[in-house]
């Protein structure tokens, strides 16, 4: 199983405030890298899905880089608004294995206070 | 719009009852999943089916079994549940590796 780490496990930021979270993953045979948002009583929903070293992608305020060499991906958020309150979590996949092997980081809870 | 559908987002059986969780999709993937949630830990992967009638394990499959039998329809059965097994139930399905679409999640209480 693979070993995927978020980090901060948490964090509350006010409102217009810019944010970033890290999530790091081994970096041998690494074939994907996903993140989600999850906000609460609905469904996660995919932000992005990244592939090749430096990727950088971005929707409207959120924007992720990818560094497979090193194994980590930056998720930002710039000028953070109260819907931005979600657990975002990260997923990565292996080279070798199946669709099954998309591996879950434990998510970054953030909280934008208004 | 794309869906997934959960059958019941709470459910709350008795120890030894066994219990169903019904997804659906309706997008024709040929994959998906069945995962469950815990706090401070991540997604983990129950089982996962890549076309119908064929299954394969996950991380942690035991205590657990699931069902395919058309494509859109993917079951997942607690055969006697336990109270270890409360959790947050989440269904997915997608094709390739591509990005996977969530159902809304069942909240199983087991008493």
């Amino acid at each position: 199983i693979l070993n995927v780490e978020q980090s901060p496990q948490s964090l509350h930021v006010q409102e217009g405030d810019s944010t970033n979270f890290t999530c790091s993953f081994p970096s041998s045979n690494f074939y994907a890298l996903h993140w989600y948002r999850w906000e609460t009583a609905k469904s996660p929903e995919a932000l992005f899905v990244m592939t090749l070293n430096g990727d950088e992608k971005k929707k409207g305020r959120i924007s992720a880089t990818l560094n497979t060499k090193e194994g980590y991906s930056y998720l930002y958020i710039k000028g953070s608004q109260p819907e931005d309150s979600a657990t975002y979590l990260c997923a990565s996949k292996i080279s070798s294995g199946s669709a099954r092997q998309l591996t879950f980081g434990s998510g970054t809870q953030l909280t934008v206070l208004p | 719009d794309v869906k997934v559908t959960q059958s019941s987002r709470y459910l709350v059986k008795r120890t030894g009852e066994k219990v169903f969780l019904e997804c659906v999709q309706d997008m024709d993937h040929e994959n998906m999943f069945w995962y469950r949630q815990d706090p401070g830990l991540g997604l983990r992967l129950i089982y996962f089916s890549y076309d119908v009638k064929m299954k394969e394990k996950g991380d942690i499959p035991e205590g657990y079994s699931v069902s395919r039998e058309k494509k859109e329809r993917f079951s997942l059965i607690l055969e006697s549940a336990s109270t270890n097994q409360t959790s947050m139930y989440l269904c997915a399905s997608g094709e390739g590796t591509g990005e996977l679409f969530f159902g809304e999640g069942s909240r199983l209480t087991v008493l």
